[in-house]
This record gives C-alpha cells, structure tokens and sequence, in this order.
C-alpha cells in the first residue's frame, strides 16, 4: 500500500479483556517495528521484526504483550488481560531494510483506552 | 542506557521567528540522529537526519547539525511558518550495537502564531 496502515484507529476494551491491534506495511519493507506512546511523551520501542522472526523484543513490558508476523508482512499486536496503564496510542512503522540511516514510515496509530 | 533530551514546551513564535530547538543525547559510541514531527492528527514523519558526526541534515527549512563534541542535535529554521506548528521528536539509533530500535525524546510542541 501507499502508506502504513493500522487498524482500528481507536479501541476501547474494558479491563480484562483481550485485543488485538494489526498493522500493515508498506508492500516490500521487510523491517517492521513497533511503539508504544502515552499522553506527552515520546514513542517507546518494543518490538522489531525483521521479516517473519522477533529480531528484538526487548521493550515488550510484559509477556501479557505478544506480537507476529507469521508471513512477514502484516503484523499482529496481542495483548492479554489488559489494564488501565495499558492506554496508550500504539504506533506501527515499517522501513525498506536495516542500514545504516534508514528511517521509518510511521501509521497513524491504535489509540487504545482500557476502562 | 540510550537517552534523548529535549527542551520543554511549549515553544511560541510569531511567524517568520528564528527557532531553536535544543537536543542532547547519551549514547553508546557514535549514533545515527533523526528529527520527526507529528502535526496534529497525523503520525509521525521523518523530517531530517544524520549519519555521522558534522553532517548536516536539512529539509523544508529546517537544519540540525550532528555535534559529537557536545552531543547534540539542535533543530533550527530560520523563519517559521503558522504550517510549521506541530510536535517535534528527537530521536537516535546505535550504529555499533546493531539495536535498530529508536530512541525518542518526549517531543517539544511548537506553535507559530500569525
């Protein structure tokens, strides 16, 4: 596609609950990454993939966070049992390989709301 | 650990103003350094990098120069515009560690008033 593209723009789930975000890269990245960005701050990585495999799940807060890429293009973010802290907007960004000064194409993110 | 420094705002200009916005980072060795911003209701763009210390990167106006001596960053632009109001992230990636996760600051809001 032209763009990054996330879905749903918002969500609002109620405490508990199970979601799941997806995120769709533009057509031939192989590097897809994603953040996560609370109200005045600045995006914070969790998880990177570099085609089908979790090159760096380093920022993942918690294993109640879970992401996939089984094909190597759309990704998936799962989070269980979720909480209130968990709101926050979660953004998705894709870019064309790994080299040295790539930047990314970001979407317009999930913003999720758990009450 | 990384660490991207920004200035607070937010940051308030007449139109065609002089901005500044500082930027000091804590990194391990020599980073790649990156200025994104975010208008409203839109995600985030790349608006200039650099790779290497005393590049320079520029786009639409804007400049920042990659200072290894002081480790900073700072965005400049000489005459801002009421378009230009948006929120600005400094952000790094290590070169020497492979990670190829960023590192943002909390972002500086800019409003130009006309």
């Amino acid at each position: 596609g032209a763009g990054v593209s996330q879905t749903p723009s918002n969500k609002v789930t109620e405490k508990g609950k199970y979601v799941e975000l997806r995120c769709d890269p533009i057509s031939g990245h192989t590097a897809l990454y994603w953040y996560r960005q609370s109200l005045g701050q600045g995006p914070e990585f969790l998880i990177y993939f570099q085609g089908t495999g979790a090159a760096d799940d380093s920022g993942l807060p918690n294993d109640r966070f879970f992401a996939v890429r089984p094909e190597g293009s759309v990704s998936t973010l799962k989070i269980q049992r979720t909480e209130r802290g968990d709101s926050a907007m979660y953004l998705c960004a894709s870019s064309p390989g790994t080299g040295e000064g790539y930047g990314y194409t970001f979407g317009s993110g999930t913003r999720l709301t758990v009450v | 650990g990384d660490s991207v420094t920004q200035m607070e705002g937010p940051v308030t200009l007449s139109e065609e103003a002089f901005l500044t916005i500082n930027c000091t980072y804590t990194a391990t060795g020599y980073p790649s350094l990156f200025w994104y911003v975010q208008y409203p209701g839109e995600g985030l763009q790349l608006l200039l990098k650099a790779t290497k210390a005393d590049d320079k990167g520029s786009n639409k106006g804007f400049e920042a120069t990659y200072r290894k001596e002081t480790t900073s960053f700072h965005l400049e632009k000489g005459s801002v515009q009421v378009s230009d109001s948006a929120v600005y992230f400094c952000a790094l990636r290590e070169k020497d560690t492979g990670r190829r996760a960023l590192t943002f600051g909390s972002g500086t809001r800019l409003q130009v008033q006309p």
